[in-house]
């Protein structure tokens, strides 16, 4: 997987309750993205980084927070999951026009 | 809202037999790219296109793009049980002022034995 960690790889949690979400990459590249994945939506894309503490919102970004303090890691917070935000979510590195992608996060709001 | 738009969105085919998979889209490009997902896991990078360009290979894959019709197709030749997959179309577009990939909704391709 390109040398893109996530963490957790599994999450059920109840709704109110914040989530973070962790990116981890040994690539060095410059752009980091976190997408979502839902059946009948493909893959839509929640928030964008195109360098440390620089993040920009995607197609979805309501509800969720980012933050990228070092380059390897990029993090994407749900500060009170709601039953919608279920999804399987994906985070993605890029240095040029090809994003390579983690294994993915699988998170269940109850 | 999708750029990219895959048809069919299922396709089962014998092994040995050829897949072919389109992709159509609204807006002008820069490139468009294919990737693939097995169940369970992350896409993977098959092949870019740019806009300049009207067809490429890589192994069994060809890819083709026509501009004025705003759509690409993938052929995968001599299908395998490990091409089982689904594929996806991704498009460069303006997103809020700056250029991203959005993706289609995917053809999930079965190869069956």
């Amino acid at each position: 997987d390109a040398g893109i960690t996530q963490s957790p790889r599994h999450k059920v949690t109840e709704t109110g309750t914040p989530v973070t979400l962790r990116c981890h990459q040994t690539e060095n590249h410059r752009y980091m993205y976190w997408y979502r994945q839902d059946p009948g939506h493909g893959l839509r894309l929640i928030h964008y980084s195109y360098g440390v503490k620089d993040t920009d919102k995607g197609e979805v970004s309501d509800g969720y927070s980012v933050s990228r303090s070092k380059t390897e890691d990029f993090l994407l917070t749900l500060e009170s999951a709601t039953s919608s935000q279920t999804s399987v979510y994906f985070c993605a590195i890029s240095a040029t026009d090809t994003q390579y992608f983690g294994p993915g996060t699988r998170l269940t709001v109850l | 809202s999708q750029q990219g738009e895959e048809d069919p969105q299922a396709l089962s085919i014998q092994e040995g037999e050829n897949a072919t998979m389109n992709c159509s889209y609204k807006t002008s490009i820069n490139n468009l790219q294919w990737y693939r997902q097995n169940s369970g896991r992350g896409l993977v990078h098959l092949i870019l296109i740019r806009s300049n360009e009207r067809e490429k290979h890589s192994g069994r894959l060809r890819v083709t793009l026509d501009t004025s019709k705003k759509s690409s197709s993938l052929l995968i030749t001599a299908s395998r049980a490990a091409d089982t997959a689904s594929y996806f179309c991704a498009t460069d577009a303006l997103i809020q002022g700056a250029q991203k990939l959005v993706f289609g909704q995917g053809t999930r391709l079965t190869i069956n034995p």
